[in-house]
């Protein structure tokens, strides 16, 4: 069974660029979240995708977006990057759910993006 | 929103020596309470998670109790070993999979 995988594993981009990340959920995972990781930080929700649908959010601002396709991978784009964006990005899925109860959240092993 | 503390920052304990974290949370709609293991340049791993149906959880050398009256939490590490050293993280959800983090325990096994 292969684990969560993101891709790339980091990323320089300068402010006021775009970027976007990508995740592949566990096999049999139909629920993706993202969180953003500050340096020595715990993990922050940024949103949550179930059925191509965002399916929660977090106090993100709109330049944080998402998407989910029909093989439940996911992406996560950010535009007009910030010094404060600079962190490590994680993504998460969950096994088949309803979308209403919190199912256990597998990780995988983050993209670091530096924002200069 | 929910607010998850956790305490303490640092814990350093030799091996073989026992290790406690503790977390507390606000939000009494809480239902689901995991703990992550995060070592350096990984991806948090789960360990072991609770339910608010249950008041204590072991396996292994680990075990989470739970205290939904006081909102409290703890991880509990028996018989510490140098390869647990890490960063552990708790959480706690309300609904549709939205963790809340704590602010990390980085722990460390003396040989």
């Amino acid at each position: 069974e292969t684990g969560v995988t993101q891709s790339p594993t980091h990323l320089i981009k300068t402010r006021g660029q775009q970027v976007t990340l990508r995740c592949s959920s566990q096999s049999g995972h139909n629920t993706v979240s993202w969180y953003q990781q500050a340096l020595g930080q715990g993990p922050q929700f940024i949103f949550q995708y179930y059925r191509e649908e965002e399916n929660g959010r977090g106090n993100f601002p709109p330049r944080f977006s998402g998407l989910q396709f029909p093989n439940y991978s996911s992406e996560l784009n950010v535009n007009a990057l910030e010094l404060d964006d600079s962190a490590l990005y994680l993504c998460a899925s969950s096994p088949v759910s309803t979308g209403g109860s919190t199912d256990t959240q597998y990780f995988g092993p983050g993209t670091r993006l530096t924002v200069l | 929103g929910e607010n998850v503390e956790q305490h303490p920052s640092t814990l350093s304990v030799q091996e073989g020596d026992s290790a406690v974290i503790k977390c507390t949370y606000s939000d009494s709609a809480s239902n689901y309470f995991p703990w992550y293991k995060q070592e350096l340049g990984k991806g948090p791993q789960l360990i072991i998670d609770i339910r608010s149906n249950v008041g204590e959880k072991k396996d292994q050398r680990i075990a989470v109790t739970l205290n939904k009256t006081a909102k409290h939490f703890s991880l509990h590490i028996t018989e510490t070993q140098p390869e647990d050293s890490a960063v552990y993280f708790c959480a706690a959800s309300t609904s549709y999979g939205k963790l809340t983090f704590g602010q990390g325990t980085i722990l460390t096994v003396h040989p």
